[in-house]
Order: structure tokens, then C-alpha cells, then sequence
């Protein structure tokens, strides 16, 4: 069974520019959620796909939108970069049959806006 | 709106020490708890769950049971090991895998 991979694993950007970031969710799993985890601090819920649609969405603002694809790998899109953007973005991964739905991560990309 | 608060950290403890990490939580409805570890350097790993009230979640040696009375999910574990070093994180989500909300986390550091 394949786990949850993320790419790039790291990633330099400067300010204003835009980033895409790639997941491929774990076999089996068909709902994807994204989440900024800033130094030391625990993971903020970015938004979650589920078939192709956005199925809930944290407080984030429209320049960070995202795709799901058919075979349910995710990209995160952030447009018009800042520096608090600088953080640890980690994808998860679960399936929406059988519950409590726990999510399997994968081992984030390093995003650095200088 | 759905919070988690835990104690705050760093946590040091010596090889076979009582870890305890508490973990409080504010929620409507019955939300599904968890407890996930982040080792250095890599991504978050579910260590245990529960689901509804006095449900207890195990694994590798750690226990928390969820206690509805005061919205708790304390992190337990009777012998830590050096190996155990690693940031906690408590967490909650809707019963439909949404919105899951994490803590800030606790540093917990075994020394030998």
C-alpha cells in the first residue's frame, strides 16, 4: 500500500510570485485536505476535495485554491506569495466510507517565500 | 467555533518516567479525537483515536480516553522511551472527517 507523497519537498519563492504544490493521497482514498503548519505551531486546515469538489474550507483567503483529479491526487495553488506564507504545507489523506475518517499525512514541502 | 488546547511545552522527562499531556477540547455536537506524532523531520502520524464518550484509544504503550464530562483527552503513557521524542499534537474533527482542528502541540523530550 502506497502512503501519502508530496512534492516538491522543498521549495524557494519570492514574494508575489505563485507556487503549485502536488499530492498523490494514500490508495484507496478519496477525500484530500491541506493544511499550513507555521514553525511551532500545530496544523491549520486549509480546505478539503472530495470528488473533484471543495468540501470545506478553514479561514484562508481566495489566492490559495486548490484541484482535485480524478484519480484523487491534489494540488495546492498560492498565488500572489507573502511571507507569512512561509511554512510546512502537508497534504492528508482519507476515505469517506467507514469512519471516523482519521487522515493519513504525507510528509509535507517546505515552502520558503523570501 | 471547534478549539483544542494543550499544555504548553517543552515537556522533559527521563527514560521510564509517567508522561501525561493534557488535551481539552471545545466543540459542538460529538466530535471524533485523536492524538498524532510528529517525529523530527517528517509528517504528522496518527498515534490513537476515539470516537464517542469513554471510548479509550491505544497504542504502542500511550492511552487517552475520551471524557465527555470535561471535554478531555489527556495523552498517558507509563514508561516513556527515548524514542518517544517527539511533538504531540491533540486534535478534533466532525464525524465526517471535516474541519479536522489541531493544537499547538507539545514538545516532549526523553532524555537516557
Amino acid at each position: 500500500e502506497t502512503g501519502v507523497t508530496q512534492s516538491p519537498t522543498h521549495l524557494i519563492k519570492t514574494r508575489g510570485q505563485q507556487v503549485t504544490l502536488r499530492c498523490s493521497s494514500q490508495s484507496g482514498h478519496n477525500t484530500v485536505s491541506w493544511y499550513q503548519q507555521a514553525l511551532g505551531q500545530g496544523p491549520q486546515f486549509i480546505f478539503q476535495y472530495y470528488r473533484e469538489e471543495e468540501n470545506g474550507r478553514g479561514n484562508f483567503p481566495p489566492r490559495f485554491s486548490g484541484l482535485q483529479f480524478p484519480n484523487y491526487s491534489s494540488e495546492l495553488n498560492v498565488n500572489a506569495l507573502e511571507l507569512d506564507d512561509s511554512a510546512l504545507y502537508l497534504c492528508a489523506s482519507s476515505s469517506s466510507t467507514g469512519g471516523p475518517y482519521e487522515q493519513y499525512f504525507g510528509p509535507g514541502t517546505r515552502l520558503t517565500v523570501t | 467555533g471547534n478549539s483544542v488546547t494543550q499544555m504548553e511545552g517543552p515537556v522533559t522527562l527521563s527514560e521510564e518516567a509517567f508522561l501525561t499531556i493534557n488535551c481539552t477540547y471545545t466543540a459542538t455536537g460529538y466530535p471524533s479525537l485523536f492524538w498524532y506524532v510528529q517525529y523530527p523531520g517528517e509528517g504528522l502520524q496518527l498515534l490513537l483515536k476515539a470516537t464517542k464518550a469513554d471510548d479509550k484509544g491505544s497504542n504502542k504503550g500511550f492511552e487517552a480516553t475520551y471524557r465527555k464530562e470535561t471535554t478531555s483527552f489527556h495523552l498517558e503513557k507509563g514508561s516513556v522511551q527515548v524514542s518517544d521524542s517527539a511533538v504531540y499534537f491533540c486534535a478534533l474533527s466532525n464525524n465526517y472527517g471535516q474541519n479536522f482542528v489541531f493544537g499547538p502541540g507539545t514538545r516532549l523530550s526523553v532524555l537516557p
